[in-house]
């Protein structure tokens, strides 16, 4: 089935760092979004980016729309203790039902 | 407002035993959605559904099957257990469609078959 490709699997970085990530699809997407997933809970989602280039931002939170529209990228600043956990993209596929093809996820670690 | 409830939080069945994995919100959203999610893997759609007596299948439905009776509820249920239904299933529901809706996931059943 399809799938999205994210890197990197994991990261482990001292609080205070600049994170990046990034997610790739051979298929076209018109909408991307970052969801990220606290230990035992559901994902929440943290950004849309609808247009090819966009460059949206929420708090500490930057993501940006691939001009392909085959990637994606997630970048967060400062990291802090509470931004552990998985980080998942999803592209919004049109197949009649508009399907949402998640990716394999980013672990993330924070060490204070 | 609960938002999306799952039950049971976790569960270990034997093979070929039955279960249903219960999911209801409390939102009047019109979409449900249940995913399961397997180590180092993405979220793969098993049903879904579009409003009360409508269901549909996702990309992974064998070995699964679903009912709507109500818009709240969106039950899973597994007839014959097997080890390669090891996951953990996410209930989701949206107010309309996922292009223009954002999905409220519940926290999750981590399912066990041995």
């Amino acid at each position: 089935g399809q799938q999205l490709n994210q890197s990197p699997q994991s990261m482990f970085i001292q609080e205070g760092e600049d994170v990046s990530m990034n997610c790739t699809s051979s298929s076209i997407f018109n909408t991307w979004l970052w969801y990220k997933q606290d230990p035992g809970e559901g994902p929440v989602l943290l950004i849309a980016l609808y247009k090819a280039g966009e460059l949206t931002s929420n708090g500490r939170l930057t993501a940006q729309f691939g001009i392909t529209r085959k990637d994606s990228f997630l970048n967060i600043s400062a990291s802090i203790p509470s931004d552990v956990g998985i980080y998942f993209c999803a592209g919004l596929m049109n197949t009649g039902f508009q399907k949402l093809v998640f990716g394999t996820g980013t672990r993330l670690l924070v060490s204070p | 407002n609960a938002g999306v409830t799952q039950t049971p939080k976790f569960r270990i069945l034997k093979i070929g035993q039955s279960m249903t994995l219960q999911c209801t919100q409390d939102m009047n959203h019109n979409y449900m959605y249940w995913y399961r999610q397997d180590p180092g893997m993405g979220l793969k759609l098993i049903y879904y559904s579009v409003g009360a007596g409508i269901t549909d299948k996702g990309e992974v439905p064998n070995g699964y099957n679903v009912s709507r009776s109500t818009t709240e509820d969106f039950p899973l249920r597994l007839e014959l257990a097997a080890p390669s239904q090891t996951s953990v299933y996410f209930c989701a529901s949206s107010y309309g469609d996922p292009g223009a809706n954002v999905l409220t996931f519940g926290a999750g059943s981590r399912l066990t078959v041995l």
